[in-house]
């Protein structure tokens, strides 16, 4: 079955560090399709990156940066030189062939001033 | 501004009641699906509609039925409400209806709180 595990409940960070929000998941499928969502705390969820299986290079968009690995069933993601404007709450979620996209209990990232 | 439109926005309802909420999905996408985001269940999948026509189902409660009309929008509709339902349903919209079909845009959701 498929899973997705964010075992980090909660962040807090002072700005400008960087900080690493760990997603680990769990499918039989060879091909599936990885997400990360953006929940601020006016509570809209906003899309941020899609991964194909297929494609282990890792991105780069400004401060952010993803790190997906197979082999550890990971697909982590890293916001550089944090802002205060960053806090929110970061879902990782996976969607294999049964078309569900399963999100992850999400980790509450705080960047303090 | 995702282009997906929820209404209403909030929702205050009592025990037993029943409730519609409405979605419109960004133009030109075909799928809806609904979510449910409950403090102790986290952002659970409902159900899934591609052209009209079921495509997946999740957690969703007999009590809970939807449907995706010919203009594409789609109504879930909450029956015989329970303290807890109260949650923050989201509709959410994509192109296609497949695994590969991309990223889901979301509204900003329906807040719905049964006393």
């Amino acid at each position: 079955a498929q899973k997705v595990t964010q075992a980090q409940t909660e962040i807090s960070v002072v700005e400008k560090e960087d900080v690493t929000l760990d997603c680990v998941y769990e499918t039989r499928d060879t091909t599936y399709y990885l997400f990360w969502y953006k929940q601020p705390p006016s509570g809209e969820l906003v899309f941020l990156i899609r991964r194909n299986s297929f494609d282990e290079q890792n991105e780069i968009s400004g401060r952010y940066s993803w790190n997906f690995q197979k082999s550890t069933s990971s697909f982590n993601f890293t916001i550089t030189a944090s802002q205060v404007v960053d806090s929110a709450v970061y879902f990782c979620a996976l969607r294999e062939s049964s078309y569900k996209l399963i999100f992850g209990s999400g980790t509450r990232l705080l960047v303090r001033p | 501004d995702s282009g997906v439109t929820q209404t209403p926005k909030h929702l205050i309802t009592a025990t037993g009641q029943r409730v519609t909420l409405r979605c419109s999905p960004r133009s030109g996408d075909l799928s809806v699906y609904w979510y449910q985001q409950s403090l102790d269940q986290g952002l659970q999948f409902l159900i899934q509609y591609y052209n009209g026509e079921e495509r997946a189902k999740g957690n969703i409660l007999e009590r809970f039925s939807a449907q995706q009309f010919p203009d594409l929008h789609s109504e879930l509709n909450l029956s015989s409400l329970e303290l807890g339902d109260s949650a923050l349903y989201f509709c959410a919209s994509s192109v296609g209806g497949g695994p590969g079909t991309g990223e889901l845009f979301f509204g900003e959701g329906s807040r719905l709180t049964v006393l």
